[in-house]
């Protein structure tokens, strides 16, 4: 069963607009956490932001912000004030539990294109 | 700080010939794990090393193996390579994998990784 889902494959958005990118999740665990990495062309995996299931806020690193709601299993990014450089695989990732292997589950991504 | 690195950059092979992938750990963290990324996927998990002891594995066949090092470097190998086999292969370290509570965040730092061709 999939357990990360991305739907959308392409987004493509103007420059200095806000952009959202879906994510949804199953799991049955209580305790998991959710991750979003951006992935440039050259392959690197670069982590934006985390949000652990028992966190009670919304979590924000600069630009990016993290859309929890856990009754609907969503963890959409929001990117603020987008710029050039924002052009890249955008990936949503969870964790599950707290205990062995911090295997990261990956969904298939949504390629974002920032145009001027 | 030195950052997680990964060799060789590219690799080209044919198909039943076997290969060995570098990851040189962030320093600090004792706990690498692999992940194979195929053209247009996400990553998926193949295994991680926590300490010189392999800590959880996805679903890939035993010809996927790994070391890690007292150093906490750590090597993929992959045998009898395959067509499929052709993919982008990320490492990423991280420290203890035993989190302090539940969801604990515990980032792990990825390396540019190393894009295998299997011909």
């Amino acid at each position: 069963a999939q357990k990360i889902t991305q739907t959308q494959p392409g987004m493509f958005v103007q420059e200095k607009e806000a952009v959202t990118l879906d994510c949804t999740y199953d799991t049955s665990d209580p305790s998991y956490g959710l991750f979003w990495y951006k992935q440039p062309s050259s392959g690197e995996m670069i982590f934006l932001i985390y949000q652990g299931s028992y966190d009670q806020q919304n979590a924000t690193e600069g630009r990016y912000s993290l859309n929890f709601q856990k009754a609907r299993k969503s963890a959409n990014l929001v990117i603020s004030a987008s710029q050039l450089g924002d052009s890249a695989m955008y990936f949503c990732a969870m964790r599950e539990g707290y205990m062995g292997a911090q295997k990261l589950v990956f969904g298939q991504g949504t390629r974002l294109t920032i145009n001027p | 700080e030195t950052g997680v690195t990964q060799s060789p950059t590219h690799l080209i092979k044919t198909r039943g010939q076997q290969v060995t992938l570098r990851c040189s750990s962030q320093s600090g963290h004792n706990t690498v794990s692999w992940y194979q990324q195929a053209l247009g996927q996400g990553p998926q998990f193949i295994f991680q090393y926590y300490r010189e002891e392999e800590n959880g594995r996805g679903n890939f066949p035993p010809r996927f193996s790994g070391l890690q090092f007292p150093n906490y470097s750590s090597e993929l190998n992959v045998n009898a390579l395959e067509l499929d086999d052709s993919a982008l292969y990320l490492c990423a370290s991280s420290l203890e994998f035993r989190t302090s509570g539940p969801a604990a965040y515990n980032e792990q730092f990825f390396g540019p990784g190393t894009r295998l061709t299997v011909l």
